[in-house]
C-alpha cells in the first residue's frame, strides 16, 4: 500500500489551456474524493465517486471541470480553458466504504499530496 | 450548512511545551464526526485524531488529545511535549454521519492554524 498518489505534483499553464490531473487511490478503497484548496484556506469539496459512479458534485465545479473514474480505480480531473482563479491545490482522497463499520459511515479519508495548479 | 471556525491563524511554541489549538463549529446535526488533520509543508494531509459526537469520552492518540464540548460546539486539540516534527498546518474538520446509502461523507474544513515548533 503506497497511499494515495497524485500526478503531476505541480503544473504551470497559461490561461486558456487545458490541464488534467490524475489520482491513484489506495487500491482497495471504493470511494474517491476531489477537493480544492486555495492559499490560506481549508480544502473544499468538489466531487465524489463510489466505484466508477460520480454521485455528487459541488456547485464549485463549473462546467469547465470534468472528473472521471472509468474503471473504479484511478481518477482524472480535467480543467478546460483554465482561468487564473483556478490556481489552487487539487487534493484527492480515498476511503473504504465498509458496511461492517461500527458505526457505519465513520470512514476516514486518506489524502494524497495534491497537485498544485498555477495559471499564468 | 455546517461551518467550522479556527480563530488562531498562527501559533508558535517552544519544543517540549504544550499547545492547544481551538476549533468551533456550527451544525444542527446530532450525529457527526470531528477530525483534526495535519498538513506538513509540501506534504500530504494526515489524520491526527477523530472524535465521534455520540461519545462523551475525549479521544486521545499518544501526545494528541481533544477537548470535545458538544453543547458549546467546541473541539480543541492539545499537543503535549511538542516536537519539531509537529510543525504544520492543522485543520479542524466536520463530517455529518451518513449511512452508506446517503452518499458522500464530505469533510467541511476550517481555515487552518499554522503551528510552528521552535527548537
Amino acid at each position: 500500500d503506497t497511499g494515495v498518489s497524485q500526478n503531476p505534483r505541480h503544473k504551470i499553464t497559461k490561461r486558456g489551456q487545458n490541464v488534467t490531473f490524475r489520482c491513484d487511490p489506495i487500491s482497495e478503497h471504493n470511494r474517491l474524493y476531489w477537493y480544492r484548496q486555495t492559499l490560506g484556506q481549508g480544502p473544499e469539496f468538489l466531487t465524489y465517486f463510489q466505484n466508477e459512479a460520480q454521485l455528487e458534485k459541488s456547485r464549485l465545479l463549473s462546467d469547465r471541470f470534468s472528473a472521471e473514474r472509468p474503471k473504479g480505480s484511478f481518477s482524472t480531473l480535467e480543467i478546460q480553458r483554465t482561468e487564473q482563479g483556478d490556481s489552487a491545490m487539487y487534493l484527492c482522497a480515498s476511503s473504504l466504504l465498509s458496511y461492517r463499520d461500527r458505526p457505519p459511515g465513520a470512514n476516514v479519508l486518506t489524502f494524497g499530496a495534491g497537485s498544485r495548479l498555477t495559471v499564468l | 450548512a455546517q461551518t467550522v471556525t479556527q480563530s488562531q491563524p498562527e501559533m508558535s511554541v517552544q519544543e517540549a511545551e504544550t499547545v492547544t489549538l481551538s476549533c468551533t463549529y456550527d451544525t444542527s446535526e446530532n450525529n457527526y464526526y470531528l477530525f483534526w488533520y495535519k498538513q506538513p509543508p509540501s506534504r500530504q494531509m494526515i489524520l491526527v485524531i477523530r472524535q465521534e459526537a455520540y461519545k462523551q469520552q475525549n479521544a486521545t492518540e499518544n501526545r494528541f488529545s481533544v477537548n470535545f464540548q458538544k453543547a458549546a460546539k467546541s473541539f480543541s486539540l492539545k499537543i503535549s511535549d511538542s516536537q519539531l516534527g509537529d510543525t504544520a498546518m492543522y485543520f479542524c474538520a466536520f463530517m455529518k454521519h451518513r449511512s452508506a446509502v446517503q452518499g458522500a461523507q464530505k469533510l467541511v474544513f476550517g481555515q487552518g492554524t499554522r503551528l510552528t515548533i521552535n527548537p
